[in-house]
């Protein structure tokens, strides 16, 4: 069946600009996971969303950046007013929701901040 | 502060020479533990979860054991598709709704 799906995979844009990144998930996970890997850092925790419930937005670094999950589904990362240090491999995940159901990783958009 | 401390940084084996991987992690109660492969430009690709000290799980050619301080990926007789960075990361009992990676360990198998 299909993964996790990101679009678009690379983005470079000025600094400055405000950017989107989508994320479709796996059909039928109710749980859906932002991430952001740096060169030689970890992947760092940014959002999570579990169906209807209050998104837990704690590891957003910034007021700068936001995300929403519309109708269940698709989710978009916005980063408003980018800086440099945005750039990284941004990486979305889902799972079917219960805690102990592991997350399965898309293949990540790569943003490039000039 | 939760932590996952993954070595070596990069492992080099020549095809058919076994090893292992070490994951050390403190974390305020461990929820699950779970490895991942991530090939070059793709996404991590799930390959176990670990919940109690002493469980192991196995998948071909790999093994994964769990302590309470430390998790190992044993690789027996591996083969150049075995090459990955391979992921460690745990999910904390007080906040299941992330993981905390670490670093990884960039695994070369030559022939």
């Amino acid at each position: 069946g299909a993964g996790v799906s990101q679009s678009p995979s690379n983005k470079v844009t000025e600094k400055g600009k405000d950017v989107e990144l989508r994320c479709d998930p796996i059909s039928g996970h109710t749980a859906l996971y932002w991430y952001r890997q740096s060169l030689g850092q970890g992947l760092e925790f940014l959002i999570y969303f579990q169906g209807n419930s209050a998104p837990d937005k704690s590891g957003l670094p910034s007021d700068r950046f936001s995300a929403e999950r519309t109708g269940g589904s698709v989710s978009t990362l916005t980063i408003q007013r980018t800086e440099q240090r945005d750039s990284a491999m941004y990486r979305c995940a889902s799972s079917q929701g219960d805690y102990n159901q592991p997350q399965h990783f898309g293949d990540g958009t790569r943003l490039s901040i000039l | 502060e939760d932590q996952v401390t993954q070595s070596p940084e990069a492992l080099r084996l020549q095809e058919g020479e076994s090893s292992s991987l070490n994951c050390s992690y403190t974390v305020s109660g461990l929820r699950g533990l779970f490895w991942y492969r991530q090939d070059p430009g793709k996404g991590p690709e799930f390959l176990f979860t670990l919940y109690s000290a002493g469980e192991e799980k196995e998948k071909e050619r790999l093994k994964a054991t769990l302590t309470k301080k430390e998790s190992f990926l044993h690789i027996t007789a591996p083969k150049p598709e075995d090459s990955a960075t391979y992921l460690c990361a745990v999910q904390a009992a007080y906040n299941t709704d992330k993981l905390i990676f670490g670093t990884g360990t960039r695994l070369q198998v030559f022939p």
